[in-house]
C-alpha cells in the first residue's frame, strides 16, 4: 500500500463548478497535511496546509481533514481554466523530517 | 522575501559524468530537502539537511549525495550519471518545526532539469 494515495485523473470539471480532489494516507501518526499545485513544466507551489480535523478555507480553496478516516481533500470552488494543473497531496508523518507526496491528480477545467 | 533559488536551471550531461546542483533557501530557513521528479515516479525524496546535518535520506543509491553549508545553502551531487537520472531536481526549504505546525511548510525552488545523454 502506498503511503499517500491520490487518483491520477484527469479530473475534468466545467468552468464555474466545484472540483473535489481526494487523498488518503496510511500512517496514523501523520500530523500535517499540505496541498501543492504544479503547472506543467513548473515546480510545486504550496496552496493549502491543514493540521487539525475539519475544514480550512482560503479564498476559493477549502481543505478538509478527517484523521479517523485518514483522508484529506481539497475543494476548489468556481473552478477556472487557470486551475488546470496537477495537485499534489503531501503528508508529514510522525517524527520523520520529510514530507511524503502522492503522485498527484491532474485537474482539467473545461470552458 | 526572496524565494528558493536553484542553479543551474538546465543541464545536459553524458553518461558517466558527475554533476553538482546548488540550492539557496529562503532567508532564515535552515531545512533544505531535495527531490527527484520524473513522469513515471512522481516526487521522490532524496535527502533532507538541517543545520548542516543530514537528518533523513531516501532510497537512492550512494551516487547521490549532498551537503549543507553554514549559511544553509545546499548542494547535491550525482556521480557516474546514468540515463535514468534524467529528471527535474527540486529543492525545498522550510523552518521545519522551529515555530509551530506552519513551519513544516516547504517552499520549492524552480528546479534544475537534468538531461543525461
Amino acid at each position: 500500500q502506498k503511503e499517500v494515495e491520490q487518483n491520477s485523473g484527469p479530473l475534468s470539471v466545467p468552468e464555474g463548478a466545484i472540483a473535489s480532489l481526494n487523498c488518503t494516507y496510511s500512517d496514523r501518526v501523520s500530523q500535517s497535511f499540505f496541498w501543492y499545485r504544479q503547472y506543467s513544466g513548473k515546480s510545486p507551489e504550496l496552496i493549502m496546509s491543514i493540521y487539525s480535523n475539519g475544514d480550512k478555507e482560503d479564498g476559493r480553496f477549502t481543505a478538509q481533514l478527517n484523521k479517523a478516516s485518514q483522508y484529506v481533500s481539497l475543494l476548489i470552488r468556481d473552478s477556472q481554466p487557470s486551475d488546470s494543473a496537477t495537485y499534489l497531496c503531501a503528508v508529514l508523518a510522525g517524527t520523520a523530517s520529510k514530507l511524503t507526496f502522492g503522485t498527484g491528480t491532474r485537474l482539467q477545467v473545461t470552458l | 522575501k526572496a524565494g528558493v533559488t536553484q542553479t543551474p536551471r538546465y543541464l545536459i550531461k553524458t553518461r558517466g559524468q558527475q554533476v553538482t546542483l546548488s540550492c539557496s533557501p529562503i532567508s532564515g530557513h535552515r531545512s533544505v530537502s531535495w527531490y527527484q521528479q520524473t513522469p513515471g515516479q512522481g516526487l521522490q525524496f532524496l535527502f533532507e539537511y538541517f543545520s548542516e546535518t543530514q537528518r533523513n535520506k531516501g532510497n537512492f543509491p550512494g551516487r547521490f549525495s549532498g551537503r549543507q553549508f553554514s549559511n544553509s545553502r545546499s548542494e547535491m551531487n550525482v556521480s557516474t550519471l546514468e540515463l535514468g537520472d534524467s529528471a527535474l531536481y527540486l529543492c525545498a526549504s522550510s523552518l521545519w518545526g522551529t515555530s509551530g505546525p506552519s513551519s513544516y511548510e516547504q517552499y520549492f525552488g524552480p528546479g534544475t532539469r537534468l538531461t543525461v545523454t
